[in-house]
């Protein structure tokens, strides 16, 4: 059964720190991997997505990188901004493209 | 291009009534998930529907059900409401590959429908 984790729980930094998200997988046979987004009582928001075949992605300030085999991403944040503030979400899609399995998120609180 | 809509945002049920929920994906998305997402569990997948069939199922009781209609939109009712119940329940869309140009299976989210059960 597909377990993901993401540490830290919680991570406060002050503004223009550069920072890195850590997210776990127990199973390698994964479709592709997304990080999100979740401000406070909203929906999510999709960030960056890997594919299975891919090692990373960046889109501005952000970077994800995927290894597989050790079953690892991470999500690093350049510059950080108190608008960065938010819930990331770490998900894996099963090989079959019909489910995304979640970690529980890292709450990230930038200070200005 | 419209997001992924969900109505209504906001409910309050009593214990024993049931709900339906609704979610309209992107245009041209013919793939709908549904989750769930409270304090304790976080997010946890409930079903997926692409094409007005289920494609997969998660562990969650047979209280919850749910469909999609020839127009990809999608529903999915709760019975007899507990309480556990009260939760965001969010929908995604997404264009499983090819269907499409660039088609990554990349999942959309509603914005949810927040359901508290009293």
């Amino acid at each position: 059964k597909q377990e993901v984790t993401q540490i830290p729980a919680a991570l406060s930094v002050p503004e223009g720190e550069n920072l890195v998200l850590n997210c776990s997988f127990t199973d390698s046979a994964i479709y592709n991997l997304q990080w999100f987004r979740q401000d406070p009582g909203k929906g999510l928001t999709s960030l960056l997505l890997i594919q299975s075949s891919q090692r990373e992605q960046t889109s501005g300030r952000l970077n994800a990188s995927l290894d597989k085999s050790s079953g690892r991403s991470t999500l690093y944040i350049a510059a950080s901004q108190p608008g960065d503030s938010a819930t990331y979400l770490c998900a894996v899609l099963n090989q079959a493209g019909t489910a995304l399995i979640f970690g529980k998120g890292t709450t990230l609180s930038v200070s200005s | 291009k419209a997001g992924v809509t969900q109505t209504p945002r906001y409910l309050i049920k009593t214990r024993g009534q049931q709900v339906t929920l609704s979610c309209s994906p992107i245009s041209g998305h013919r793939s709908v998930s549904w989750y769930q997402q409270t304090p304790g569990q976080g997010l946890q997948f409930l079903f997926e529907y692409f094409s007005e069939t289920q494609r997969n199922k998660g562990n969650f009781p047979g209280r919850f059900s749910g469909r999609q209609f020839s127009n990809s939109r999608s529903e999915m009712n709760v019975s007899t409401l507990e309480l556990g119940d009260s939760a965001l329940y969010l929908c995604a869309s997404s264009s499983p590959p090819g269907q499409g140009i660039l088609s990554y299976n990349e999942q959309f989210f509603g914005p949810g429908t927040r359901l508290t059960v009293l």
